[in-house]
């Protein structure tokens, strides 16, 4: 069975840091790694898809990388802003499936001004 | 594009009574999830449909909990009779060919 963690549970920093968040799943054999934003209230934003092939994806300040071997992906946010506060959501699919998603508990982030 | 439409966004209902939940996914997305999402936890797959056709529900409390996708475009989700424990965020995505999931603003149950 499909396991995600991510760490930290909760993330405080100043604005204008970069940080990174991490995410770890249990079984490596995936056909992709999505990062979803959670705005309070609100659903699930999708940010970043990596397919198994990939290493990383990047749109804007936002960098994802997975290594499928160590069971591992970041999602890098440089010079981060307070509107990127919000909770922050890695998602696989359960093994042997390609359309469904396990997610994590998510990094609730909060960007100091 | 509209994204997916979710309705009612929030409702309150005492223990034991029905509640429904209706979701309209992005226009041509022929897979439609349910999801459940308790406080601080991520969101929990309940039943994935492709076009009219529930494809996994094993997740899904069939004693309590029913499903429906008319048509193969909106779906219902049903909950009778309401428990304290199914307090949460009900939420409903969508997909075309792709893998990516698009989600709606969900419903927030409270059951008191």
């Amino acid at each position: 069975k499909q396991e995600v963690t991510q760490i930290p549970a909760a993330l405080s920093v100043p604005e204008g840091e970069n940080l990174v968040l991490n995410c770890s799943f249990t079984d490596s054999a995936i056909y992709n790694l999505q990062w979803f934003r959670q705005d309070p209230g609100k659903g699930l934003t999708s940010l970043l898809l990596i397919q198994s092939s990939q290493r990383e994806q990047t749109s804007g300040r936002l960098n994802a990388s997975l290594d499928k071997s160590s069971g591992r992906s970041t999602l890098y946010i440089a010079a981060s802003q307070p509107g990127d506060s919000a909770t922050y959501l890695c998602a696989v699919p359960p093994s042997g499936s390609a359309r469904q998603l396990t997610f994590g508990s998510g990094t609730q982030l909060t960007v100091l001004p | 594009e509209a994204g997916v439409v979710q309705s009612p966004r929030y409702k309150i209902i005492e223990k034991k009574q029905p509640v429904a939940f209706w979701c309209n996914p992005i226009s041509g997305h022929n897979t439609l999830y349910w999801y459940r999402q308790n406080l601080g936890q991520g969101p929990e797959l309940l039943i994935r449909y492709e076009n009219e056709e529930a494809v996994d529900d094993s997740q899904l409390p069939k004693d309590r909990f029913s499903a429906e996708r008319l048509k193969g475009v909106d779906s219902t989700l049903k909950i009778q009779p309401a428990e304290l424990g199914d307090s949460a965020v009900y939420l409903c995505a969508s997909s075309p060919s792709s893998y990516e999931q698009y989600f709606g603003p969900g419903t927030r149950l409270t059951v008191t």
